[in-house]
């Protein structure tokens, strides 16, 4: 069974950059058949799609964040990661590590979320 | 990219069928068939029920079901039970090879 667990800090400054890294265990992040992304959820609110990469090295990003964002992996550590730069209070979330079918036509397997705040 | 439209609330009693619906547009759930739906309850990690529009993963009741029909997706819970009180959310694949979500739907089951 596939399990994804996130890691990384729980509090950001403003302006700093937000760093998480996702160790997928029980499946390779090499699948050709899959893709590994990140999802985040503000508190009380709904799901927003970050973005997603590819064993290829294929990503795609939301446009809204596009310009702040970097998704890579790391096939030794069976790892890919997020880093969300110039933060503010408006990326405090639930972030989920999650892995998305061809065409993302669903998330099957997601972590169980990692909060992180944006506060100085 | 706008989120897909979904109520903001649905009821129904127990035993009873509700359906939700997600309305896009033809540059994601009009175009393409990988509309998905989750079950989210509070505090946890959304759960897969359906995807690319009407399969359902191992393991979901067949009380769930979905459809598409033009710009618009819907899921349908039959005899519904007092677990299915939970937050729901639909996702589709866009044009411009991005995912977005619906802005979800809350089932009170009454």
């Amino acid at each position: 069974q596939v399990q994804l667990q996130e890691s990384g800090p729980g509090l950001v400054k403003p302006s700093e950059t937000l760093s998480l890294t996702c160790t997928v265990s029980g499946g390779s992040i090499s699948n050709t058949n899959v893709y590994w992304g990140w999802i985040r959820q503000p508190p009380g609110k709904g799901l927003e799609w970050i973005g997603t990469v590819h064993f290829t090295g294929s990503n795609y990003f939301n446009p809204s964040l596009k310009s702040r964002l970097t998704i890579s992996r790391d096939t030794s550590k069976n790892q890919f990661s997020l880093k969300l730069a110039s933060v503010t209070a408006a990326d405090t979330a639930v972030y989920y590590c999650a892995r998305l079918l061809l065409w993302f036509g669903g998330t099957d397997h997601w972590g169980q979320g990692a909060l992180v705040t944006v506060s100085s | 990219q706008s989120a897909l439209t979904q109520p903001a609330s649905v009821s129904g009693s127990p035993g009873q069928s509700i359906t939700i619906s997600c309305t896009g547009t033809s540059s994601d759930v009009g175009s393409y068939n990988y509309v998905s739906w989750y079950q989210q309850y509070p505090g946890k990690a959304p759960k897969l029920m359906i995807y690319d529009v009407s399969k359902r993963p191992s393991g979901v009741s067949i009380r769930f079901s979905a459809s598409k029909s033009g710009n618009t997706a819907s899921l349908t819970i039959s005899g519904l039970q007092a677990e299915d009180e939970a937050d729901y959310y639909c996702g589709s694949y866009t044009a411009i090879s991005t995912l977005v979500f619906g802005g979800g739907t809350k089932l009170t089951v009454l």
